[in-house]
């Protein structure tokens, strides 16, 4: 059984470097989320797909910030200009949401760790 | 709005003693909860769920949670703990069947021998 992927595990750029992060979901999640966590912080919610479609976006995600999944399968987030302030662990989770049944549970990735100097 | 509060930043416990971990909840709908584990360098993992059944909800490794409406709280217990229970547990709600988590800040459980 394999879980929720995602490459790299730690990435450290430069200010002002383009970053793109990889999340593999297990295999017949239709559901894709992004949270992004901070030191001491419990992770915030960035954006999530419903197979290719994304469906909600946070304000978080500013016009740096773009995410695709383009067969409904794996997931990029992609950071442009990358500032200090992005230093943060980014999270993929996904899960199997059927309609009109009971709340899916949200099996997370181990994260990537990014750090922008 | 929805939103969780974790009224302990850090809990520290005896292994072998109760352990508490306190939550609150505000939400305009019926809410699902949940509680997540991050132990140092692994991912979230989820403990236990509550979707509009039972109150009292069982989950892994122990722990249990009580659903109570009336107090608007959804307080993590477990019996005895564990030195490998010591990690960070989060608080968790969505006001959706599928949907975006709503994480509280974190309580830091320390165990000690």
């Amino acid at each position: 059984d394999t879980g929720v992927s995602q490459d790299p595990r730690h990435k450290i750029t430069k200010r002002g470097q383009n970053v793109t992060f990889r999340c593999d979901p297990i295999s017949e999640h239709n559901r894709l989320y992004w949270y992004r966590q901070t030191l001491g912080q419990g992770p915030e919610f960035l954006t999530y797909f419903q197979n290719e479609a994304q469906l909600e976006k946070s304000r978080l995600l500013s016009d740096r910030f773009s995410a695709e999944r383009p067969k409904g399968s794996f997931s990029t987030l992609e950071i442009q200009r990358t500032e200090q302030g992005d230093s943060a662990m980014y999270l993929c989770a996904s899960s199997l949401g059927v309609a009109g049944g009971s709340t899916d549970t949200q099996y997370f990735g181990p994260g990537t760790r990014l750090t922008v100097l | 709005a929805q939103s969780v509060t974790q009224l302990d930043s850090h809990v520290s416990v005896s292994e072998g003693t109760p352990v508490l971990l306190r939550c609150n909840y505000s939400s305009s709908y019926s809410p699902s909860l949940f509680w997540y584990v991050q132990h140092p360098n692994k991912g979230l993992q989820l403990l236990l769920k509550y979707t509009s059944a039972a109150t009292l909800v069982k989950g892994i490794n122990g722990f249990e949670a009580e659903f109570k409406k009336s107090e608007t709280s959804f307080h993590l217990t477990k019996p005895s703990a564990h030195m490998s229970d010591a990690a960070e547990y989060f608080c968790v709600v969505t006001p959706f069947r599928g949907g975006k988590l709503i994480f509280g800040q974190g309580t830091e459980l320390s165990v000690k021998p």
